[in-house]
């Protein structure tokens, strides 16, 4: 049972375009969502979160809008950049697992073109 | 560098052999996580650690695998018997503290079992 759905798989945005990527989850019980991005042949490193108190928080070019009725979040990057290309992961974790492990989505691929 | 270190990057085994990976966590993380990432998908939880004890085991992680995190420093996962299936990336992370706090992730280490 996939409790973390992302979309798209893949995204191709102009440089200084917005990318939108875009995660549905099903277990209400989760109150933490953070998103990672990842470079090849790195680990993933966290890019913001959010808890399900705030509707969007924004830092830098980076901006996670939550809605908790729809149980949908997404994130958005302004201004992307080519540097920017990466995969990015949306996941959620909950405090009712002892051990907050995070639940990821499957990923998308963002390619920034100039 | 006082990022996670995983040890080593690359590892290339022949099926039936036992392998195993170290991951040193952030100093004084008291939490210690393992994840597998196969191509195309999100890490998935396989272990948590909190301090030296290992609190949680993901249906994941068979018989064949075992972690350990002794003195609640450096930790080891170790797979026996190696089967094709387990070519992934195995990413270790750690975190700080009460709650959902942010975790930071390793390098990971890649296996490919011939």
């Amino acid at each position: 049972q996939q409790q973390v759905k992302q979309s798209p798989q893949s995204l191709i945005v102009q440089k200084g375009g917005i990318s939108i990527i875009n995660c549905a989850y099903e277990n209400t019980a989760f109150d933490y969502f953070p998103w990672y991005q990842q470079f090849p042949g790195k680990g993933p490193a966290l890019l913001i979160a959010i808890r399900p108190d705030v509707s969007e928080k924004k830092e830098g070019r980076f901006t996670i809008s939550f809605n908790k009725s729809a149980k949908q979040f997404s994130l958005h990057i302004m201004d992307s950049q080519p540097g920017d290309s990466a995969t990015y992961f949306c996941a959620a974790s909950f405090a009712g697992a002892g051990s907050y492990q995070l639940t990821f989505g499957k990923g998308t691929k963002l390619s920034v073109i100039p | 560098d006082t990022g996670v270190s995983q040890n080593p990057r690359h590892k290339i085994t022949k099926r039936g052999q036992n392998v195993t990976f170290r991951c040193d966590p952030i100093s004084e993380h008291n939490r210690l996580y393992w994840y597998r990432q196969t191509l195309g998908q999100g890490p998935e939880f396989l272990t948590y650690f909190q301090n030296e004890a290992q609190l949680e085991k993901s249906r994941l992680l068979s018989d064949r695998f075992s972690a350990e995190r002794p003195k609640g420093s450096f930790s080891t996962l170790e797979i026996q018997r190696t089967e094709q299936g387990d070519s992934a990336m195995y990413l270790c992370a750690s975190s700080f503290g009460r709650g959902n706090t942010e975790a930071f992730f390793g390098q990971g280490t890649r296996l490919t079992v011939v």
